[in-house]
């Protein structure tokens, strides 16, 4: 069974930073890309980011929101992906899942975690 | 970056009853689209892909349709699990984006 785990979230004033964690198992995580979706309150799904594959290069890409302030990482040693955010900012203010699919280059995501909400707030 | 837009955004329909939902690309996308269920305190769960391939255990009352800019989503005979809300989203170009959405509710 594929399971994804989130955790990290919490309070964070503006300006700050925080790293979210996504425990993987159940898949050949060191070949799937990986992805980071988010969903602010009332709001509809947003890409935040991917992460390829090291075998694939494991170049990142980023929405528009995470741009120059999110990165993204991965230790396929560990099974685990990363999002650091730094400069947050109040419409950071959602719930972070970590996802993926079955194929291993995934463009569309069979496998999601249970979410963890980051909310940006003084 | 593709637009999705999805109507209408909200549907209300009776128990039994058929609901059609639809999504509109602001360019071709083909055949890559696929459509999500989310209900309250869920992760989104993956119902089609390829426009028309039903995901593992979704039931067959759910069909997908349409090519290049236009699809749509049909539940055949709603039953009360599936009042939720429905997403589509593209995958054939970087970045991935979905529609707003269209919640399904109960008449």
């Amino acid at each position: 069974e594929v399971q994804l785990v989130e955790s990290g979230g919490g309070l964070v004033k503006p300006g700050g930073s925080l790293r979210l964690s996504c425990a993987v198992s159940g898949l050949t995580f060191n070949r799937a890309w990986m992805y980071w979706v988010r969903q602010a309150p009332g709001k509809g799904l947003e890409w935040v980011g991917r992460i390829r594959s090291n075998f694939d290069g494991g170049a990142t890409d980023y929405g528009e929101p995470g741009k120059g302030r999110f990165t993204i990482s991965r230790s396929d040693s560990e099974d685990m992906l990363y999002l650091q955010m730094s400069g947050l900012k109040t419409e950071d203010t959602a719930v972070y899942y970590c996802t993926t699919g079955q194929d291993w280059r995934a463009l569309y995501f069979d496998f999601w975690g249970q979410g963890t909400l980051v909310t940006v707030s003084s | 970056e593709i637009v999705m837009t999805q109507s209408p955004p909200t549907l209300s329909v009776s128990p039994g009853e058929r609901a059609t939902l639809s999504c509109r690309a602001s360019q071709s996308v083909s055949n890559n689209l696929a459509w999500y269920q989310r209900k309250p305190g869920r992760a989104p769960r993956l119902l089609i892909y390829g426009t028309s391939t039903r995901a593992t255990d979704v039931p067959a009352r759910f069909s997908g349709s349409g090519s290049a800019t236009e699809f749509t989503l049909i539940i055949s005979s709603l039953q009360s699990e599936d009042f939720a809300v429905y997403y589509c989203q593209q995958y054939i170009n970087w970045p991935l984006t979905f529609g707003g959405g269209t919640k399904v509710e109960i008449k």
